[in-house]
């Protein structure tokens, strides 16, 4: 069975600081990996995409990928009140397997 | 922008009907999926499919089934419908890209009550 596994949270940041979110996988052949952003009663968005070891910054956010470690993270820069939601980490190739995922709270 | 429309918001159903939710996408995608979403178990893959008619199990099939007759609509089947079918249902889809590796694109999700 294939795993995804992050932190349920909440992971409460206060307004500026960097939000720290984190996944594992267990699927060594895993060759894409997602992160979506999900506000209460709302379908998933797409935040970032990495594919190769390193990182990869857009904006505030920086998408972090270790294949060896089996580990990839996702960094907010300048947490916002309107980052507050749910984080899900998917992980796979074309039938993606998603993890429970992590709640974001952001404090004003 | 890629548009993956559901049909229904909300839905409220008795057990034993049988109900259908329908999913279109504008973007001509080849892959479509069905998941299903409860608290504290995340998304599960019921169904997807990679072409029209053709069809593949997920990881959570049972009591479910699918139909794809054209490429832009993937319609999921309930044929008894149960209490524990009560579930946010979401539609997605994706190209396949060269190593399969573009996004999902979520549709607005339907929210099903079975009483």
């Amino acid at each position: 069975q294939k795993e995804v596994e992050q932190n349920s949270g909440p992971l409460s940041v206060p307004e500026g600081a960097i939000a720290s979110l984190n996944c594992t996988y267990s699927d060594r052949v895993s060759q894409s990996f997602f992160w979506y952003r999900q506000y209460s009663g709302k379908s998933p968005e797409l935040i970032m995409s990495i594919y190769s070891n390193g990182d990869k910054e857009d904006g505030r956010f920086t998408a972090q990928l270790n294949k060896a470690s089996q580990y990839v993270s996702l960094l907010i820069r300048d947490s916002q009140p309107s980052d507050s939601a749910t984080y899900l980490c998917a992980v796979g190739f074309q039938k993606l397997v998603f993890g429970t995922g992590t709640r974001l709270l952001v404090s004003p | 922008d890629v548009k993956v429309t559901q049909s229904s918001r909300y839905l409220v159903k008795r057990t034993g009907e049988k109900v259908f939710l329908e999913c279109v996408q504008d973007m001509d995608h080849e892959n479509m999926f069905w998941y299903r979403q409860d608290p504290g178990l995340g998304l599960r893959l019921i169904y997807f499919s990679y072409d029209v008619k053709m069809k593949e199990k997920g990881d959570i099939p049972e009591g479910y089934s699918v139909s794809r007759e054209k490429k832009e609509r993937f319609s999921l089947i309930l044929e008894s419908a149960s209490t524990n079918q009560t579930s946010m249902y979401l539609c997605a889809s994706t190209l396949v890209g060269d190593r399969g590796d573009s996004p999902l694109h979520f549709g607005n999700g339907t929210r099903l009550t079975v009483t």
